[in-house]
C-alpha cells in the first residue's frame, strides 16, 4: 500500500540553527499539505501545493519558514533560524486533488533546544 | 466562521463495549468530512471520508454516520479492543469560499482497558 514518506522522523537543534524536512506524497497525488501540531490540538495547515504551485500558505511564517515543491513530487520544508516555539510535530499530507482524501506521513518530531 | 467541535475529550472503556465519538460543526455548508486516527507521537491516519451526499461510511467495526442538517457525525466503534486506543480526530472541507482548508476538531482521546 503506497504510503506518505517523511524524513527524519526526529530531529533536535540548537535555537538560531538551520532545519528542513522532506516529504515524497504518494503517487499521483498532485495536492500536497504541510501541517504543525502542538501536542493535544489539531494540525494547522501551514503550506499548501497543487503540483507545483503554493495554494495557500496564509499561515506559514514567512520570515523564517520557506517551502518548496520544484518539480511538483516530493517537498521541503525549511526553517532558518529555529526557535523554541517551533517545537512541534510537522506532518505531511498528500491528496489525489484539492478535495481528496488526505494521508498523513509519520511526522517529524522537532524539539528546538 | 466553522468550527469543530468533539466531545468528550476523553474516553475509558472496557474491551469488548460498543462506543461512540461525537463531532459537531456549526456551519452545514460542508463537502466532506473525514475521521481520522492518531497514536502517540505518531502520524495520522485515514479512518473514514464521508461526501456532503452520504449518510454513512462503513470500514470493518466502524461505521461513521454524517447528519449535516444537524451538524453532526458519529464515529461507532463496534466490539472495541486494546488495539483502538488512540486519539480519533474529525475534520471538515467547507463547501464554500476562497478558503475550502480542513476544520479541526481536537480530538477525543480512547482507551481501551483490557
Amino acid at each position: 500500500e503506497a504510503e506518505v514518506a517523511q524524513s527524519p522522523r526526529y530531529k533536535i537543534t540548537e535555537k538560531s540553527q538551520a532545519v528542513a524536512f522532506w516529504c515524497d506524497p504518494i503517487s499521483g497525488h498532485a495536492t500536497l499539505y504541510w501541517y504543525r501540531q502542538i501536542l493535544g490540538q489539531g494540525p494547522e495547515l501551514l503550506v499548501q501545493f497543487q503540483d507545483e504551485s503554493v495554494v495557500d500558505d496564509s499561515q506559514l511564517p514567512k520570515d523564517r519558514f520557506s517551502a518548496e515543491r520544484l518539480k511538483g513530487v516530493d517537498s521541503t520544508l525549511k526553517i532558518q533560524p529555529a526557535e523554541l516555539g517551533d517545537s512541534a510535530m510537522y506532518l505531511c499530507a498528500s491528496s489525489r486533488d484539492l478535495e481528496g482524501e488526505q494521508y498523513f506521513g509519520p511526522g517529524t518530531r522537532l524539539t528546538v533546544t | 466562521k466553522q468550527e469543530v467541535t468533539q466531545i468528550p475529550a476523553a474516553l475509558s472503556v472496557p474491551e469488548g463495549e460498543n462506543l461512540v465519538l461525537n463531532c459537531s460543526f456549526t456551519d452545514s455548508a460542508i463537502y466532506n468530512l473525514q475521521w481520522f486516527r492518531q497514536d502517540p507521537g505518531k502520524g495520522l491516519t485515514s479512518l473514514l471520508l464521508i461526501q456532503s451526499s452520504q449518510r454513512e461510511q462503513t470500514s470493518g467495526r466502524l461505521n461513521a454516520s454524517l447528519d449535516k442538517s444537524s451538524g453532526r457525525s458519529t464515529l461507532y466503534i463496534a466490539a472495541s479492543q486494546p488495539g483502538d486506543s488512540a486519539t480519533y480526530l474529525c475534520a471538515v472541507r467547507p463547501s464554500a469560499g476562497n478558503n475550502r482548508k480542513l476544520i479541526w476538531g481536537l480530538g477525543t482521546s480512547l482507551a481501551v482497558n483490557p
